[in-house]
């Protein structure tokens, strides 16, 4: 069974200061891995997607995840938020045999002045 | 840009009423999901539905729910007699095509509360 974790519930970091939100899943079979973020009274906007190829991933808005096989991780990161980045980010599996997404608790990053 | 729209944002209703949630797919989406997110849970599949049938459900997906495309344009998900237990967040999904890796677009959610 797959599974989805995203260990930080909250994350508050200063303006123009470095994230990372972390994602770690399961799965038995292979992969694409997605991070969703929701801003307030909006639905879930993809901000980038992992399917194969480069482990690198650039979405929007500068955000950039990088897929670790090893690790079992997706982790997402930026160099230098924004106020506007205050949202809730969730990370989200798919795999072979499905059309679901399996998704973690949501992230809820907090950019502060 | 084209968006999925869910109606209403809020629904209160009471244990053993009958709500119905409705969603409008991005329209030239053939592929509609729908999910939940009970307060502090994770967001949960619930079913998939293409071409006027179910395609994927899960386990929570049981004979209380119901899922109808009315209409060209209406998504409906209705919950038959409501439990404490079915309050979340509800949201509505559509893609263009059917397949792991295909990117789901969501609307914005309903809050169903129940009394």
């Amino acid at each position: 069974a797959q599974s989805v974790t995203q260990l930080d519930s909250q994350v508050p970091v200063f303006e123009e200061a470095p994230v990372e939100l972390r994602c770690n899943y399961s799965s038995s079979v292979s992969v694409y891995l997605f991070w969703y973020v929701q801003y307030p009274n909006q639905g879930l906007q993809l901000l980038l997607k992992y399917l194969s190829g480069s482990t690198l991933v650039k979405g929007i808005n500068g955000f950039e995840a990088e897929f670790n096989k090893s690790q079992t991780s997706f982790h997402l990161r930026k160099p230098s938020v924004h106020i506007s980045d205050t949202a809730e980010y969730f990370c989200a599996v798919s795999s072979t045999g499905t059309y679901k997404y399996i998704f973690g608790t949501g992230t809820r990053l907090k950019v502060l002045a | 840009e084209p968006e999925v729209t869910q109606t209403p944002s809020h629904q209160v209703t009471q244990m053993g009423q009958e709500v119905i949630l409705r969603c409008v797919p991005i329209s030239n989406h053939l592929y509609f999901y729908w999910y939940r997110q009970i307060l502090g849970q994770k967001v949960e599949f619930l079913v998939s539905f293409y071409n006027n049938e179910i395609s994927e459900k899960s386990e929570i997906f049981d004979d209380q729910f119901s899922v109808e495309r009315p209409d060209g344009s209406n998504f409906t998900l209705k919950i038959r007699s409501t439990k404490l237990e079915d309050s979340a967040m509800y949201f509505c999904a559509s893609s263009e095509a059917h397949g792991t890796g295909v990117t789901q677009y969501f609307g914005p959610g309903t809050r169903l509360l129940v009394l």
